[in-house]
């Protein structure tokens, strides 16, 4: 079946523009993660949704950040304001509920670069 | 600060021999999990382990658990060129289900 997918693979933007990142989870799964990962690191951890909600987002780094869910399936992280700072990788993943023994399933992730 | 942490950061070895990464963390955990990525790409999910078990195996690859260590390791035995790529272990903590993934270690398997 269908991974998670997210959309653009590659998003180029300015200094102080606003972007959209997309996440398309696994049909039916009802848990859905943010990370971001910049070169040479492992991915940290941003936002957390259980259906619409976001349940733990104790890792966005200031109030630029903001993701929705509003149905509980689609994600998108909104960024305010670009910096050269937000530049890496974003990561998109979901796992059928936030149980103790769920696998998290990764998308190929969204370029960032802030110029 | 980063919970999973993986020893080495770097590993270089012929194909057909061992690989053997480590990982460690600090708090209780829900559940561990190894994921693999390519340079530039998604991470693979590779195996999960439970707080409650103590090792598992899937294909080439053996992961333990020790909780009383707050300590994992991954095995891939009869490595190939294919394998090459960096390896994260993945904590979830009890606490929240978020993973926590330390730098990784990047595995090179020589031809």
């Amino acid at each position: 079946g269908a991974g998670v997918s997210q959309t653009p693979s590659n998003k180029v933007t300015e200094k102080g523009k606003y972007v959209e990142l997309r996440c398309d989870p696994i049909s039916g799964h009802t848990a859905l993660y943010w990370y971001r990962q910049s070169l040479g690191q492992g991915p940290e951890f941003l936002i957390y949704f259980q259906g619409t909600g976001a349940a733990d987002d104790s890792g966005l780094p200031n109030d630029r950040f903001f993701a929705v869910r509003p149905e509980g399936s689609v994600s998108t992280l909104k960024i305010q304001r670009t910096e050269r700072g937000d530049s890496a990788m974003y990561l998109c993943a979901s796992s059928l509920t936030s149980g103790r023994t769920d696998t998290q399933y990764f998308g190929p992730g969204t370029r960032l670069t802030v110029l | 600060s980063q919970q999973g942490e993986e020893d080495p950061q770097a590993l270089s070895i012929q194909e057909g021999e061992n690989a053997t990464m480590n990982c460690s963390y600090k708090t209780s955990i829900n559940n561990l999990q190894w994921y693999r990525q390519n340079s530039g790409r998604g991470l693979v999910h590779l195996i999960l382990i439970r707080s409650n078990e103590r090792e598992k195996h899937s294909g080439r690859l053996r992961v333990t658990l020790d909780t009383s260590k707050k300590s994992s390791s991954l095995l891939i035995t009869a490595s190939r060129a294919a394998d090459t790529a960096s390896y994260f272990c993945a904590p979830s903590m009890r606490s929240s289900y978020k993973l926590i993934f330390g730098s990784g270690t990047r595995l090179l398997v020589r031809p």
